[in-house]
């Protein structure tokens, strides 16, 4: 069975700097990978995701996410956030085989960036 | 429509009321989804909907909670005789293709049972 792990709960950062959200995954097959960013009262919003290619994957907001297959990781990074980059970041994770089509989501990473 | 809309945004019931919470998807998204989201315990799957095909119920953690989806578009997922533990947000979210393009989401309904 898949699995993701977000190790950081919480990660404050002071505006215009640089951010990095952990991402790991678990699984015996091929993966789509996925960030959502929740922002306060409002559902999940697509960032990126990771299909297939190129291991870079650049998403919204300036956000950006590397695969790495062999340290089964998909950590997001942004060169410089903005007070409005707060909000709470999920790492999703989809089996290519078998699983069913369903998502498993991480228990998610608070950002708050403050100035 | 132009987003995935849910309604009650909120809901709050008596322990051991039953509670209807709908879901409707962007027209034309073959697959539905519902998700539970407790405080520090992120997203919990409970049951996908994809055009005729009977639902994944695998994620319901109990027999009083059931979803069935009419005419391949709006959704309904149920709660019978709640329990303070179903307190949560109810997200559901749809898809166009399974998986491939990640999938769109309501703003969710918070459920308060006290």
């Amino acid at each position: 069975a898949q699995s993701v792990t977000q190790l950081d709960s919480q990660v404050p950062v002071f505006e215009e700097a640089p951010v990095e959200l952990r991402c790991n995954y678990s699984s015996s097959v091929s993966v789509y990978l996925f960030w959502y960013v929740q922002y306060p009262n409002q559902g999940l919003q697509l960032l990126l995701k990771y299909l297939s290619g190129s291991t870079l994957v650049k998403g919204i907001n300036g956000f950006e996410a590397e695969f790495n297959k062999s340290q089964t990781s998909f950590h997001l990074r942004k060169p410089s956030v903005h007070i409005s980059d707060t909000a709470e970041y999920f790492c999703a994770v989809s089996e290519l085989t078998g699983g069913g089509n369903k998502l498993t989501f991480g228990t998610g990473t608070q950002l708050k960036v403050e100035l | 429509g132009a987003g995935v809309s849910q309604s009650p945004s909120n809901k709050v019931t008596e322990k051991g009321k039953d509670v209807e919470l709908r879901c409707d998807p962007i027209s034309g998204h073959t697959a539905l989804y519902w998700y539970r989201q407790s405080l520090g315990q992120g997203l919990e799957f409970l049951i996908y909907f994809q055009g005729n095909s009977a639902p994944d119920k695998s994620g319901l953690p109990s027999d009083r909670f059931s979803a069935e989806r009419t005419g391949g578009s709006v959704s309904t997922l149920t709660i019978q005789r709640t329990q303070q533990e179903d307190s949560a947000v109810y997200l559901c979210a749809s898809s166009l293709l399974d998986r491939n393009y990640g999938y769109t989401f309501g703003s969710g309904t918070r459920l308060t049972v006290v």
